[in-house]
């Protein structure tokens, strides 16, 4: 099956400043790739998604980037704020499950 | 809010019990999923099913059973041979393939 391996798994940064988070997978026949975001004890909600037939994708501060050859794609979070300090974690799809990493947290420091 | 109800959201059981958590989802998706959530860990997958009456083992299906008689409800029981039920457990729908999963707000389960 798929194994989904993510880092960091903490991550500091200053307001402003970029963040960024990494994750590789192991089969190539994955083909969609979502970001989830989990505050304190809510559920995770989706933040940005990429299909495999695309290497880049852009919502505001919010970029996702996909290498199939390599089999990583990475979150990056521009400008970050404070209400950005969650969970995040990546994800992958085939064989008609989603995948999880290990999750991120990310504390973005006023 | 999300379409997706899992109730309730705290959870005590007493050593030796079954518990059953209710998941039910108005959003007409086929697919249904049960994740369970331990401090620092990633989500890790207990059961899913593609259609009614049909469902499958995930990587942690252990001690854990389920059904699938309705399209909106995805009932997972916690069984007795489940060793360390404690933790937080997600229940998700998504559309068939490769679209995005929406999670209910997670129920919390504390065996006491």
């Amino acid at each position: 099956g798929e194994n989904v391996e993510q880092h960091p798994s903490t991550l500091s940064v200053q307001e402003g400043d970029s963040a960024v988070i990494k994750c590789t997978y192991s089969d190539s026949a994955s083909n969609y790739f979502p970001w989830y975001k989990q505050e304190l004890g809510k559920r995770p909600q989706l933040i940005i998604d990429i299909r495999s037939n695309v290497g880049e994708k852009k919502d505001q501060r919010i970029a996702v980037t996909l290498n199939k050859t390599a089999k990583h794609f990475s979150l990056h979070i521009t400008e970050t704020q404070p209400e950005d300090s969650a969970v995040y974690f990546c994800a992958g799809h085939n064989f008609n499950k989603f995948y999880f990493g290990s999750g991120t947290k990310l504390n973005v420091k006023p | 809010d999300g379409g997706i109800t899992q109730s309730p959201k705290y959870l005590f059981r007493k050593e030796g019990q079954n518990v059953t958590l209710s998941c039910e989802q108005n959003l007409n998706h086929d697919a249904m999923y049960w994740y369970r959530q331990d401090p620092g860990q990633g989500l890790r997958l207990i059961y899913y099913s593609q259609i009614v009456n049909d469902f499958q083992k995930g990587d942690i299906a252990e001690g854990y059973s389920v059904s699938r008689e309705k399209k909106e409800s995805f009932p997972l029981t916690v069984t007795s041979a489940q060793k360390n039920p404690t933790a937080f457990y997600l229940c998700a729908s998504s559309l068939a393939r490769e679209t995005e999963a929406f999670f209910g707000q997670g129920t919390r389960l504390t065996v006491v």
